[in-house]
Formats: C-alpha cells, structure tokens, sequence
C-alpha cells in the first residue's frame, strides 16, 4: 500500500534552516514526491517536485531557499533562511496508476 | 494569471446532492488532467479524483470513500471542472479544492469551496 509518512510538528529559530522528512511506504520507495505549502487560512501551494535521485524541480516564483533531496525512501524538504511566512503547514504528495496520495502533512512552526 | 476558482459549495442534508463547478484561467484547459481534493477542518489533505484529457481518454478515478457517489466531468468549450456529490454524508464535510496537473505534477490549486453536510 502507497502510503507516505510526516512528523506531525518541527519548529525552528526565524533565519535558520530546517529540513522536513517524507517517507515513502515499503515497495515504493523509488517514486518521486511533490512538495506543498499551505500558510495560514489559505489553499495549498505548489512549491516542488523531488525525483528519487534526488533532484528537484521547483515550482514558479518559489525562492531558492526552498530545496529538496532524497536518500532511499526519504524525501527531504529544506528550507534555509526562515521567513515569518514560512510557517505554515507543508504536505508531501505521491502518486500511483489511478491513485493520489497525501502524506499527513507537518505544521512548521517559526519562533 | 493562470487561475482556479471553485464554487458552488454550501449546506446540504445527510443524503442530499451538490455540483461543484471550477472554473480554469490562464492555461490550456483541454491539456490538463484535472483535480478535486479535500480538506477536514484542521485535518490534512485527502485526494477526491481525477479526471484525464480528453487526449488522454478521459478517464477518471475516485477514492475508495466517494466511488460510486460522486462523479467528475469537465466541460472543455467552457474550461471549467465538475464534481457531483450525490448521496452526501456527514463525513463528505470539508473544503473542496481543484487542482491542475500540466505538466505531469499538481500544480495549480484554487482558493476551495466548503461543503457542509448537516441535518
């Protein structure tokens, strides 16, 4: 089963990085993931893709402090620089033949 | 600007019915594979379905919790999206967003729409 995993809650200091985990269930762990953003009393937002190479594509007008990498079934998302507005709920996001996938999503919290 | 704006959401009863329009600006429509999620209050994301282009044949699929109840059309002279909601339950509550699919990840996501189901 197509599952993907979040830690519930991180939280870091405005101005410093911090990495997100998504991990991808037994027997997909080569599958990309997509990244996704919701501030606030607001819609999701695209932020990036990460292939299991771990490259990563980011999505129109997100800055390059928004990064992403992998290694084996773990995706990762960084973000460096921590802005008031990066705090915010940050869902991963996976896909198989006639399915979509949510991970549970991770509330950042930026003191 | 490319753009999603859902609407149509509101109160419903248990076993009543509801259409959901999204109505698409800013892209080619037609190439798109289209999009509906949800989302409980304060919960995460949960995927409704999704529709292919018409290139692409089409087709749909639902999650397990709306299969049966719930279809997805879309309208390509109109460039506009369709979910009905038919033989709605208590559990159906939430905010509807659509989301587009360009090129090959979802990448465009509405403002959503909420749906209440409640006696």
């Amino acid at each position: 089963q197509l599952v993907l995993t979040q830690s519930p809650s991180a939280s870091a200091s405005l101005g410093a990085s911090v990495t997100l985990t998504c991990t991808l269930s037994t027997g997909h762990t080569t599958y990309a993931i997509v990244w996704h953003q919701q501030q606030p009393e607001k819609g999701p937002r695209y932020l990036m893709k990460v292939n299991s190479d771990g490259s990563h594509t980011n999505g129109d007008g997100i800055p390059d402090r928004f990064s992403g990498s992998s290694s084996g079934a773990e995706r990762y998302l960084t973000i460096a620089s921590l802005q008031s507005e990066d705090d915010a709920d940050y869902f991963c996001h996976t896909w198989g033949t006639g399915i979509e996938v949510f991970g549970g999503g991770t509330k950042l919290t930026v003191l | 600007e490319v753009q999603l704006v859902e609407s149509g959401g509101g109160l419903v009863k248990p076993g009543g019915s509801l259409r959901l329009s999204c109505a698409a600006s800013g892209f080619t429509f037609s190439h798109a594979w289209m999009y509906w999620v949800r989302q409980t209050p304060g919960k995460g994301l949960e995927w409704v379905g999704r529709i292919k282009s018409k290139t692409d044949g089409e087709t749909t699929d639902y999650a397990v919790p709306v299969k049966g109840r719930f279809t997805i059309s879309r309208d390509d002279s109109k460039n506009t999206l369709f979910l009905q909601m038919n033989s709605l339950e208590t559990e159906d509550t939430a905010i509807y967003y659509c989301t587009s699919n360009r090129f090959g990840v979802m990448d465009i996501w509405g403002k959503g729409t909420t749906v209440n189901v409640s006696s």
